[in-house]
């Protein structure tokens, strides 16, 4: 069955720094997505993007986010100077459409800000 | 925006007992309703979902129900196994907005 990869599965950082978080979709995908889940908490909306643009975009993807497909395969989130508050688990996902076939997600990378 | 509600936050159950897990969305334009299990260490994996223009869906033992009027939807696991324990997800959009998800039930299958 077909697999969204993400890697690394776990990242530490200290504050202030860059990351790079690194996403694989499933190759016939068109829309793909960045999702954040601080623990315990809910899986939060990050960006969408589509045509290599973004689609849209939540209160949380400020000006230290950015997203990019460099080599239409890989599609990544870098965060520009982290934050403590930044560490959380982000989930990359892809989907067939944007009328919502369902997505998938990938196994998520763990950011750890320190 | 879209704001989804979910209850309960855990729940226990005893193997073979039914679990119930109910949502309620706030944007009566969304119509795409799906449902997640998230196990200890992977992503979400989308295990049913829902369209606005059906009720209710199954597949073997989950089944989902959904009553537009009151902007509920919920999840049904009947005959719960120990490998059910999970945290499941519901979310809901409209056309080709993102999904918007709730906060989660841990569900736990006593065996």
């Amino acid at each position: 069955e077909p697999e969204v990869t993400q890697t690394p599965s776990h990242q530490v950082t200290q504050m202030g720094q860059e990351v790079i978080l690194r996403c694989v979709p499933i190759s016939n995908h068109l829309y793909f997505y960045w999702y954040r889940q601080i623990l315990g908490q809910k899986v939060e909306f990050l960006v969408s993007f589509y045509n290599n643009e973004i689609s849209e975009k939540s209160e949380i993807f400020d000006d230290q986010f950015s997203v990019e497909r460099p080599d239409g395969s890989n599609f990544t989130l870098k965060i520009r100077s982290t934050k403590l508050e930044d560490s959380a688990m982000y989930f990359c996902a892809s989907s067939v459409s944007g009328n919502d076939y369902g997505y998938t997600f990938g196994s998520g990378t763990r950011l750890t800000v320190v | 925006g879209e704001n989804v509600e979910q209850h309960p936050s855990t729940l226990s159950v005893q193997e073979g007992d039914s679990a119930v897990i109910k949502c309620t969305y706030s944007d009566s334009a969304s119509n795409y309703f799906p449902w997640y299990k998230q196990e200890l260490g992977k992503g979400p994996q989308l295990i049913i979902d829902i369209r606005s223009n059906v009720g209710e869906k199954k597949d073997q033992r989950i089944a989902v129900t959904l009553n537009k009027t009151a902007k509920h939807f919920s999840l049904h696991i009947t005959e719960t196994q120990p490998e059910d324990s999970a945290v499941y997800f519901c979310a809901a959009s409209k056309g080709n907005t993102p999904l918007v998800f709730g906060k989660g039930t841990r569900l736990s299958v006593i065996a």
